[in-house]
Formats: C-alpha cells, sequence, structure tokens
C-alpha cells in the first residue's frame, strides 16, 4: 500500500541532544513537508522540499534541520539550538497538480 | 504574503444540523489550492475537499462543500447534516504554485446531540 511513514509515534529525548525524526513515502511525491504542531494550535511550516536536494525554509525553521537526498525521504533533525522542542511533528507530501496533500501518523516528541 | 486566516477558534453546532467553517486567505499567485483537512483527538489528518483556484464550480465531497468566492478570498467549508463524528479540529489550507502548503490556525468543531 502507498503512503507515508513516520517513525517513531513517540520519541524522548534529553535536554541538549540532537534527534532526528524518519519520513518516508512511497507515493512518488516530489513535494514533501515538515510542519510543527503545540497543543491546540495550527500547522506551521518548518521546512519544505519541492525536489531532490533541494529545500527550503518555512515560518519557523531555527534551530531544525533537513535533508533531501532521496526522493523517499525527507528526515528532520531537531537540533540543541531549538529552544522549545517539545511537540507533535507531521510531515506531508504531495505533488503539483495533486488535489490532496497524504500525511504520516506523526511524531510525538517530549525533550526533559 | 501568503496567509491563511481562520476567524472561529471554536464552534457549537446541534447533531443533524449546518454549520460553516470559515477561511479566507492572501496570495498574489493566480494558481493555487484549497484545502480542508479534519483533525480528530488522535492527531491524524484526514483530507476532507479540495478547490482550485481555476475551479468554477464549489467543490463537494458528501456532506461537504467548499464556498469558493473568489473575489473575496474566501472558502468557507459547509458540513450538512453534522453528526457526533463530526467533532474535531479543522484546519483550512493553501498550496501556491511554488508548492508552499501553509496552514490556518483551525476551528475546534463541537456538535452536541
Amino acid at each position: 500500500d502507498g503512503g507515508i511513514t513516520q517513525s517513531p509515534k513517540y520519541l524522548f529525548r534529553k535536554e541538549g541532544q540532537n534527534v532526528t525524526l524518519s519520513c518516508e513515502q512511497n507515493l512518488n511525491h516530489d513535494a514533501m513537508y515538515w510542519y510543527r504542531q503545540d497543543p491546540g494550535q495550527g500547522l506551521r511550516l518548518i521546512y519544505y522540499s519541492q525536489i531532490v536536494n533541494d529545500f527550503q525554509k518555512g515560518d519557523i525553521a531555527e534551530g531544525y534541520s533537513v535533508s533531501r537526498e532521496k526522493k523517499e525521504s525527507f528526515p528532520l533533525t531537531v537540533t540543541s539550538a531549538q529552544k522549545n522542542p517539545t511537540a507533535f511533528y507531521l510531515c506531508a507530501s504531495s505533488s503539483p497538480g495533486n488535489t490532496e496533500a497524504f500525511f504520516g501518523q506523526g511524531t510525538r516528541l517530549t525533550v526533559v | 504574503a501568503q496567509k491563511i486566516t481562520q476567524t472561529q477558534p471554536g464552534m457549537f453546532v446541534q447533531e443533524k444540523e449546518a454549520v460553516t467553517l470559515d477561511c479566507t486567505y492572501d496570495t498574489s499567485d493566480q494558481s493555487y489550492g484549497l484545502f480542508w483537512y479534519k483533525q480528530p483527538s488522535s492527531g491524524e489528518m484526514i483530507f476532507l475537499i479540495y478547490q482550485g483556484s481555476y475551479d468554477e464550480q464549489n467543490a463537494t465531497e458528501g456532506r461537504y462543500s467548499l464556498n469558493f468566492q473568489k473575489a473575496r478570498k474566501s472558502a468557507n467549508l459547509v458540513i450538512s447534516a453534522s453528526q457526533l463524528g463530526d467533532s474535531a479540529m479543522y484546519f483550512c489550507a493553501m498550496r501556491e504554485a511554488t508548492d508552499k502548503l501553509i496552514f490556518g490556525t483551525g476551528t475546534r468543531l463541537q456538535v452536541f446531540p
């Protein structure tokens, strides 16, 4: 079945450590996205990528980094520079002309 | 600048009644797409409906319809015959030609018996 997979579902890290969230899609989509969601809030765009080896900053890129070495994969690293990393992270994918953007199930990151 | 605005933090509706969730957008692009998603408490994002900027007819999907008023830059979601299972967060989103996809702050809908 085609879809988009995020792992892990829950992630705990100590303050000051970098952590990488995985996002993989087998939908052959060109564009991929990372969003952050805080409790009761909307989705804020962190980074997005239109093609392999290229990505653009979203509205809240500070403290995050991404890579797009393969079309299927768009991992997000939450660095120690991110002051308040505890949140729900959602990955999505789409292609030009798609009438739907597909989402993963999300990763809930807790930094203690 | 690209922007999505949802001005209703919360809405209440009685079961079997219709409800309209507001969404306005701002873009300088001529080609763009508008989406609505539902997010239940589980956190998953459920796609509801899509409207392209060049679509002349308002989009409909079952009980969901999108009231698209291009000149007013509004894309309101209408849910007919509300059900208890419709209680959730609802997000409006826009994708421009650059593929940048942004979301509004959402509206929490609560359906009561």
